[in-house]
């Protein structure tokens, strides 16, 4: 069973322009996360889908960044315009649910972008 | 707000030394406690979990023990290997609809031969 891809695995942009990171989730998990983790910092939450319907989207830092998953497959974050401090790994991760709440979550590899 | 503390790296040991990595957590209600790894050039796994106060959990011959009292989950290994280099990240979830993770900073270890 393939795990959970991102793409690209690295980007490197200036100041102002846009990027758009891939998650492609383990087959048949309903829930998307994805987290951000800044230079030598924590590891934070942005947002989670279930299916194509955003159930928390709290730690979306501001408006320059979007997040779909359209058709509850695929999902895609877009930065736009990039700044400086949007520096830094994007994780996603993918669960099923289950009777008793999701289940584990399953975590791609990273993208990493640097903003110059 | 809930948070999770842990020790800051980089921790070196060389093989088969004894590693504890520290975690502390601030929550307002009782959570679930996660060790995840992360190798080189790989996500982030699951290493071994907790769900209630006592609870101790094992993988690989890690364990950690959920302490309400000193709200910690200290990762411990009695004998590392130079695969066990890795980053490692201690985290907290109150599960429900969101399940989302609240992770501490990240320790890096390294193993030496």
């Amino acid at each position: 069973e393939a795990g959970v891809t991102q793409f690209p695995s690295h980007s490197v942009i200036e100041k102002g322009q846009t990027v758009t990171l891939r998650c492609d989730p383990i087959s048949g998990h309903d829930n998307l996360y994805w987290y951000r983790r800044v230079m030598g910092k924590e590891i934070k939450f942005l947002l989670h889908f279930v299916k194509e319907s955003k159930q928390d989207e709290s730690g979306m830092p501001n408006n320059r960044f979007l997040a779909e998953r359209t058709g509850g497959t695929y999902s895609t974050l877009k930065v736009q315009p990039a700044e400086l401090e949007d520096s830094g790994v994007y994780f996603c991760a993918s669960s099923q649910t289950g009777t008793s709440g999701s289940y584990e979550q399953y975590f791609g590899p990273g993208t990493r972008l640097t903003v110059t | 707000g809930d948070s999770v503390t842990q020790m800051e790296g980089p921790v070196t040991l060389s093989e088969e030394a004894f590693l504890t990595i520290n975690c502390t957590y601030t929550a307002t209600g009782y959570p679930s406690l996660f060790w995840y790894v992360q190798y080189p050039g790989e996500g982030l796994q699951l290493l071994l979990k907790a769900t209630k106060a006592d609870d101790k959990g094992s993988n690989k011959g890690f364990e950690a023990t959920y302490r309400k009292e000193t709200t910690s989950f200290h990762l411990e290994k009695g004998s590392v290997q130079v695969s066990d280099s890795a980053v490692y990240f201690c985290a907290l979830s109150f599960g429900g609809a969101t399940n989302k993770l609240i992770f501490g900073t990240g320790t890096l270890l390294a193993v030496q031969p």
